[in-house]
């Protein structure tokens, strides 16, 4: 079935430590997306990708760093968490030829 | 920059009552708009887009470039309806801004 997956659905974990957020989707889509969101807040796009090579980085700066080696998988990298990163984090992916999205279940991150 | 201001962040109505979902854009073009959807625990989902004129689950919204609002609306507000709305817009550069969302009760 086609689909967006991510993992780990809820991380907690310490200042300091290099974490990777998995992003996969079987929808056949070329461009995929991050975004953060807080609780109660607007989502801001953080990095972005129109194919495979391709990144962008998105409105809000991010410590984060993304790649896209296969056209099916968008991961997202902290090399060092601090708890100004605890957030929501969703992948999302859209077709050629639309603006239209569909997200995945997210990551919930908490860095203490 | 693009900006999507929803005004509402709590909006609260009696089942049956109408309800309106105020979104307003700031794109001077022509825009695609979106209206997204997050039930508790469940994912992020598309409600409608203007372009496709449709009605989901009861709800319309139109497009007011005048105004340059994308309302959501329906008439009779179901229990089922309570969740937290998006609205989106796409300008030039093809990504979607999302306003900061209203989360509506439907009391009964």
């Amino acid at each position: 079935e086609a689909d967006i997956y991510q993992t780990p659905r809820y991380l907690v974990i310490g200042t300091g430590k290099k974490i990777t957020l998995e992003c996969s989707q079987t929808m056949g889509h070329d461009k995929m997306y991050w975004y953060q969101q807080d609780p109660g807040m607007e989502l801001h796009l953080i990095h972005y990708s129109y194919g495979v090579n391709s990144t962008e980085k998105g409105d809000l700066s991010s410590e984060s760093t993304v790649s896209r080696i296969r056209t099916e998988h968008f991961p997202l990298t902290l090399e060092s968490a601090r708890p100004s990163h605890t957030s929501q984090y969703l992948c999302a992916s859209s077709a050629q030829g639309t603006d239209e999205q569909y997200f995945g279940p997210g990551t919930r991150l908490t860095v203490t | 920059a693009q900006r999507v201001t929803q005004p509402e962040k709590l909006l609260s109505v009696f089942k049956g009552a109408p309800v309106e979902l105020k979104c307003n854009y700031s794109y001077s073009g022509s825009p695609e708009l979106f209206w997204y959807v997050q039930y508790s625990r469940q994912r992020l989902q598309l409600l409608l887009r203007h372009i496709s004129r449709e009605s989901i689950k009861g709800f319309t919204a139109d497009l007011n470039k005048g105004e340059t609002s994308f309302h959501l609306k329906k008439p009779f507000a179901q229990e089922e309806d309570s969740a937290m709305y998006y609205c989106a817009s796409s300008g030039s550069a093809r990504q979607l801004t999302f306003g900061s969302g209203t989360q509506l009760t439907v009391l009964p």
